[in-house]
């Protein structure tokens, strides 16, 4: 079965830096989510990649997709406040996608101001 | 973006009893909708697929007679905790697949706490 390692499992950076997170597949990705997650809230979709190469943003976080589809990585600019909470890379099952998804452990991002 | 509401997000109940979970797509049709578990501090562990009008499929290792789901319409999916014990108290959380499928949309979460 397939599996998401994450990475760091926690973080905790000076507000203004820099950071990536990252989510690596025992298996080849067909579709990656990420999502952020506050302690005991649901999840809110960042961002979804598919093709190898691919790259994304929003405002001042960016996921790439590696070429070989099995690495993804999470990297937020100057940090915030805003930005802590915990982070999950999510995997659909198989070739199919049907929305049904697989977790990294997460990754827990305090910022302190 | 497309909703997907849960209700309740918050439960406590006794020992024994039943607690009824609700996921609703609120604008638009899901005829698949998952649920999920998370424990304190770990990640999300897919239970079940919810199928509209048939039986849901469960992941190994989780009890059907404990955790019952019915999917009695496009738009509703719920997810009932029988006879909850302690060990029970959780946070779940449902989801629903957007158009194609490229995207999941989830609920609120439901913390369930057992006494």
């Amino acid at each position: 079965s397939q599996e998401l390692e994450q990475s760091p499992q926690s973080l905790i950076v000076q507000e203004g830096k820099n950071l990536t997170i990252n989510c690596t597949s025992s298996k080849t990705l067909y579709g990656l989510y990420w999502y952020k997650q506050k302690y005991g809230e649901g999840l809110i979709f960042l961002m979804m990649l598919q093709k190898g190469g691919e790259e994304k943003s929003h405002e001042k976080i960016t996921a790439k997709l590696d070429e070989k589809k099995q690495q993804s990585s999470l990297h937020i600019t100057a940090s915030q406040p805003s930005h802590a909470g915990i982070y999950l890379c999510g995997a659909g099952h198989g070739s199919s996608n049907t929305g049904k998804l697989i977790f990294g452990q997460g990754t827990t991002l305090q910022v302190k101001p | 973006g497309a909703v997907v509401s849960q209700h309740p997000s918050r439960v406590i109940c006794k020992s024994g009893t039943s607690v009824k979970i609700e996921c609703r797509s609120l604008d638009f049709q899901a005829t698949t909708m998952f649920w999920y578990r998370q424990f304190p501090k770990k990640s999300l562990m897919l239970m079940a697929t919810s199928n509209e009008g048939s039986k849901a499929t469960y992941e190994q290792g989780v009890e059907k007679d404990k955790f019952l789901i019915n999917h009695a319409s496009l738009t509703l999916s719920t997810l009932t905790v029988t006879s909850a014990h302690p060990e029970d108290s959780s946070f779940y959380i449902c989801s629903a697949p957007g158009v194609g499928s490229t995207e999941a949309f989830f609920g609120q979460g439901t913390r369930l706490t057992v006494v």
